[in-house]
């Protein structure tokens, strides 16, 4: 059964700070990563996915993948209070169940002005 | 228009009663998820449709049904309520591989 554990559970950075969360899985055949933000009183929205060993970068979210050693993160530059949120982990088990993903308990950012 | 809609929002239950709870989306998708969240946990999969196809996961087999009338609609459904039911009730659908639109939740308090 897939295993996905999120570090640190909370974090505060201040404003314009750059914001790291770390996530590691169990299988290393897992083929899709994504992370997800939830704003207080809304669900869950999808912020990047991430496929290939590596970085990927959207804007101030970079996203950094290594299969090998069971780890996904997300840095987030220049953080800014509108990143205050709950962020997930999200990873799709191997391709024989590509329907359900299995989500992380979460990383609370708060961004201080 | 990709919102997920939940109704109600908040659910006050008794315990041995019955719940009901509506998503709906009118993206196409051919995926719908139910999802379990209770505070500082993962939101926990209960089941999931697949066009007209039903999954249910194992630990949670007996304690949850589902129908989905159409593309459109699922519903989760409890038959009796216990005190430990009481959580976050999230909806998602998804296309294919694609990432999972969520709603907003309902919130569900059994008493």
């Amino acid at each position: 059964q897939q295993k996905v554990q999120q570090s640190p559970e909370s974090l505060i950075v201040p404003e314009g700070g750059m914001a790291s969360l770390n996530c590691t899985f169990s299988d290393r055949n897992s083929q899709y990563f994504w992370w997800y933000r939830q704003h207080s009183g809304e669900g869950p929205k999808a912020l990047m996915s991430i496929f290939s060993n590596g970085d990927k970068k959207e804007g101030r979210f970079t996203a950094h993948l290594n299969k090998a050693s069971l780890y996904v993160s997300l840095h987030i530059k220049d953080s800014q209070p509108s990143d205050s949120a709950l962020y997930f982990c999200a990873v799709t088990p191997p391709s024989s169940n590509t329907d359900k993903v299995v989500f992380g308990t979460g990383t609370r950012l708060q961004v201080s002005p | 228009d990709t919102t997920v809609k939940q109704n109600p929002r908040y659910k006050l239950a008794r315990v041995g009663k019955p719940v009901n709870l509506i998503c709906s989306q009118t993206m196409n998708h051919d995926t719908m998820y139910w999802y379990q969240k209770k505070p500082n946990q993962a939101p926990k999969l209960l089941l999931f449709y697949y066009d007209k196809i039903l999954n249910r996961e194992a630990d949670t087999f007996e304690k949850f049904q589902s129908s989905r009338p159409n593309n459109s609609f699922c519903s989760l459904y409890i038959g009796s309520a216990g005190l430990e039911y009481s959580a976050m009730y999230l909806c998602a659908s998804r296309l294919w591989d694609y990432e999972q639109y969520f709603g907003p939740g309902t919130r569900l308090t059994v008493l």
